[in-house]
This record gives structure tokens, C-alpha cells and sequence, in this order.
């Protein structure tokens, strides 16, 4: 059971470049997030998901995009890479929503840097 | 704009210590509150979660809330070295049941 799975761990991006960023997860959760993370801030929910097929926006969704064509897979697409956009970025599932109590499930992270 | 808020540290307590972390939150009708532990480098991992007043305890570790002052607070018994990280708040607002709105963290700081 490897629970939640990002590649890459780092990459480092030019500015205008795009880049997918993908995220998977074993434990047959139907709810699944992107966060990212600044320095010496808080989690910033990018999107979310609660099944297959179905996706919606968080607080910062722009510039950003997803897909869920599978229960396991959530990968999440940049377009047009800004300096804005460097970051560390954290796929979660659970198997419910946030507010139903239940644990969000973390990987381990994507380290990514746009010059 | 709904708002959580902690003491970013970082907090130093000696090895042995009680160790308190403290978290408002700003929507009064938020249900659920959950303390996430995040070494450095590394992706957070739950700690507890509380949703009712009062007390609740895991061990050495011990969540409380007021909701009437809009506080949440955790409670680190025999602190050790190995407790040493940023503990994030995340609170679930009234109006959203699949969103946490995330705190900053407060780094701790658990000195032998």
C-alpha cells in the first residue's frame, strides 16, 4: 500500500513553460485535493475532486488545471509557468470531504521552482 | 475572507515540558478543527481533530476547543525532541463541507 504517490519530487521550469504534475493513490479514496504550499504559509486548496469525472475549484485555481478520469489518478496540469507559481505542491485524498472528519492523506510533495 | 490564525514561533520548550499551541479561527459557525504535524521538508500528517467544546486526548497529546471565543488550542504533554515541527490548524467553515482553511503553522521547537 504506497497511499499517496506525486511525481516529480523537484523540477525547475522556464517561465512560459508548462508541465504536468501527477498524482496518484491506492487506497481507493473517492475525495482528492491539490494544495500548494509558500514558504512560511499556510495550505492553498488549488482544486478538488469527488469522484471520477467530477472536479471544481478551490481558492486558487488560475493557472492551473485538473482531470479525473480515474478513481486513482489526479494529476494536475500548470500552463504558461509564472514566477508566481514556484512552490511546493501536495496531492491529499480522503475518503470523505474535509468537514466529514475524516483524515486527509498526504504525498510527499512536488518542489517545484519557475524561472 | 475567512481566516485562520497562529503564532508562526518559533515556540521553544525544554525536553520533558508541556508544549502549548494555540489557533483561532474567524467563521464562528466553523463544525470541525484539525491539527496537522509537518516536519520540515516533508507533507503534514493529522495529529487530532475535534468538533465538539471541551477536551479531547490522544495520548500525550490533547486538543481543545472554544467555540464561544473561537480558539482552538493543542496540548503537548513530556514534549520530546522528536516533536519538534510546524503544527498546522485547519478548520472546516459552516459553509463548505469539503474545504480546510489552513493556518500558517507555529514552529516548535523541543530543546534536550
Amino acid at each position: 500500500n504506497a497511499g499517496v504517490t506525486q511525481t516529480p519530487k523537484f523540477r525547475i521550469l522556464k517561465i512560459g513553460q508548462s508541465m504536468t504534475l501527477q498524482c496518484t493513490q491506492d487506497m481507493n479514496h473517492n475525495y482528492m485535493y491539490w494544495y500548494r504550499q509558500d514558504p512560511g504559509m499556510g495550505l492553498k486548496l488549488i482544486y478538488y475532486s469527488v469522484g471520477a469525472g467530477i472536479t471544481d475549484k478551490g481558492e486558487v485555481p488560475n493557472g492551473y488545471n485538473v482531470s479525473r478520469s480515474t478513481t486513482e489518478d489526479f494529476p494536475l496540469r500548470l500552463e504558461l509557468a509564472a514566477p508566481s507559481q514556484t512552490s511546493v505542491y501536495f496531492c491529499a485524498s480522503s475518503y470523505t470531504l474535509a468537514g466529514g472528519q475524516d483524515e486527509q492523506y498526504f504525498g510527499p510533495g512536488t518542489r517545484l521552482t519557475v524561472t | 475572507q475567512k481566516e485562520v490564525e497562529q503564532n508562526s514561533g518559533p515556540l521553544s520548550v525544554p525536553e520533558g515540558a508541556i508544549a502549548s499551541l494555540n489557533c483561532t479561527y474567524s467563521d464562528r459557525g466553523s463544525q470541525s478543527f484539525f491539527w496537522y504535524r509537518q516536519y520540515s521538508g516533508k507533507s503534514p500528517e493529522l495529529i487530532m481533530f475535534i468538533y465538539s467544546n471541551g477536551d479531547k486526548e490522544d495520548g500525550r497529546f490533547t486538543a481543545q476547543l472554544n467555540k464561544a471565543s473561537q480558539y482552538v488550542s493543542l496540548l503537548i504533554r513530556d514534549s520530546q525532541p522528536s516533536d519538534s515541527a510546524t503544527y498546522l490548524c485547519a478548520v472546516n467553515p459552516m459553509d463548505s463541507n469539503y474545504q480546510l482553511i489552513w493556518g500558517a503553522g507555529t514552529k516548535l521547537i523541543i530543546k534536550p
